[in-house]
């Protein structure tokens, strides 16, 4: 009965690799975000889709592409991996700008 | 864009007693203020939120309240348990994105002294 559920749980890769993390909810909701928790715990939005449309997207590298195939699913994509993408990354989904519901996050090292 | 800030960075109660922590935001047209809880390790889970035709909210143990004109809201915790230990974080939502975009503070690391 997993709301939202996030793949891989943990992400270790070498700098210069390509990496997908993959997001999936249950809830039936609209619109879904991708976001990143550094070391200091700050949490920042990165993109946000509604009916696979994407509706928010922040300051991120281009390095970065999100993929929506359905509104139940939305994938993060990164190229080329940098030391400084180190972090967890949420998936969360909220209907009608209601409660955000969050993925377990997935923790991306990259060496 | 929306900035919210958020104090303290770190608070320490004695098991029993209220904690409080308060957040600023910058655009006056926000109108959707909720509170997430982050305990070690988890997920951001929402403990409370309250909408700016309301001032105050209460649930149990926890309320929010917000002052409009002064731009700030603060979450109240009264008789801390130790299962509130953990981080908490408000932000801060903007009509013109259909409230769908949360600008979050930085968050407060709440420990409870047994």
């Amino acid at each position: 009965d997993t709301a939202v559920s996030q793949t891989p749980k943990y992400l270790v890769t070498q700098m210069g690799n390509d990496k997908s993390i993959k997001c999936e909810q249950n809830l039936g909701h609209d619109t879904m975000y991708w976001y990143k928790q550094d070391s200091k715990k700050f949490l920042k939005i990165m993109f946000s889709y509604n009916n696979k449309e994407l509706i928010i997207n922040e300051t991120v590298p281009n390095r970065f592409s999100p993929k929506s195939p359905d509104k139940a699913h939305l994938n993060l994509h990164i190229n080329s991996l940098e030391l400084g993408d180190s972090a967890v990354y949420f998936c969360a989904s909220s209907q009608d700008a209601g409660e955000q519901f969050f993925g377990p996050g997935t923790r991306l090292t990259v060496l | 864009g929306e900035n919210v800030e958020q104090h303290p960075s770190t608070l320490s109660v004695q098991e029993g007693d209220s904690a409080v922590i308060k957040c600023t935001y910058s655009d006056s047209a926000s109108n959707y203020f909720p509170w997430y809880k982050q305990e070690l390790g988890k997920r951001p889970q929402l403990i409370i939120d309250i909408r700016s035709n309301v001032g105050e909210k209460k649930d149990q143990r926890i309320a929010v309240t917000l002052n409009k004109t002064a731009k700030h809201f603060s979450l109240h915790i009264t008789e801390t348990q130790p299962e509130d230990s953990a981080v908490y974080f408000c932000a801060a939502s903007n009509p013109n994105f259909g409230n769908e975009k949360l600008t979050f503070g930085t968050g407060t690391r709440l420990t409870i002294i047994p």
